[in-house]
């Protein structure tokens, strides 16, 4: 059974940084693409960033580029997504999430909130 | 970026009966098109893939249809585990986006 186990949520200030992990099982993990995907409370998912299966090509939505960085461990068999100069807009609860480019299995999500 | 736009934003639909969603993207994305649900306090989960392909163990209730900038999302009977709010999302061109979602509830 695949499974995606997010962590590293919490409560941090702008300007502040957390880095999210995502450990993954059930699945050969350094074959996938892994995909991190957000949702503001009460709001739509909004696409984050992605990472092919070797680590070696990743991209970014536009809104946390130069900010937020994705990376993988395959030896680990975890997904890791490091969060720098947080903003009030950046809340969320943010899902890690396997596939290409359909999202076949999504992880529980964590839950980042950005406030003074 | 492909702008995709569902309707309608809400759906009441009473048990047993079928509920059609629509999705519209700003731009042609060919087949590239899938559908997920999600309930209150749940991930999403795959529906559809490729515009029209049910996702392994799906019932065959849902069905998907279209191409191009159209698609649209049958439950053709609905139950009661299928009110949920639903996507769309285009994989066609990055970044990959998602249309605003359609929340289907028991009239």
């Amino acid at each position: 059974e695949v499974q995606l186990v997010e962590s590293g949520g919490g409560l941090v200030q702008p300007g502040g940084s957390l880095r999210l992990s995502c450990a993954a099982s059930g699945f050969t993990f350094s074959s996938y693409w892994m995909h991190w995907v957000r949702q503001a409370p009460g709001k739509g998912l909004v696409w984050v960033s992605r990472i092919n299966s070797d680590g070696s090509s990743t991209s970014y939505a536009d809104s946390v580029k130069g900010r937020f960085t994705i990376s993988r461990d395959n030896a680990k068999n975890t997904l890791y997504l490091q969060m720098n100069s947080l903003r009030a807009e950046d809340t969320a609860v943010y899902y890690c999430a396997r596939g290409r480019t359909t999202l076949l299995n999504w992880g529980q999500g964590t839950l980042v909130t950005v406030s003074s | 970026e492909i702008v995709m736009t569902q309707s309608p934003a809400t759906l009441s639909v009473s048990p047993g009966e079928r509920a059609t969603l629509s999705c519209r993207a700003s731009q042609s994305v060919s087949s590239n098109l899938a559908w997920y649900q999600q309930k209150p306090g749940q991930a999403p989960r795959l529906l559809i893939y490729d515009a029209s392909t049910r996702a392994t163990g799906l019932p065959a209730r849902f069905s998907g249809s279209g191409s191009g900038t159209e698609f649209t999302l049958t439950v053709s009977s609905l139950q009661s585990e299928d009110f949920a709010v639903y996507y769309c999302q285009q994989y066609n061109n990055w970044p990959l986006t998602f249309g605003g979602g359609t929340e289907v509830e028991i009239k």
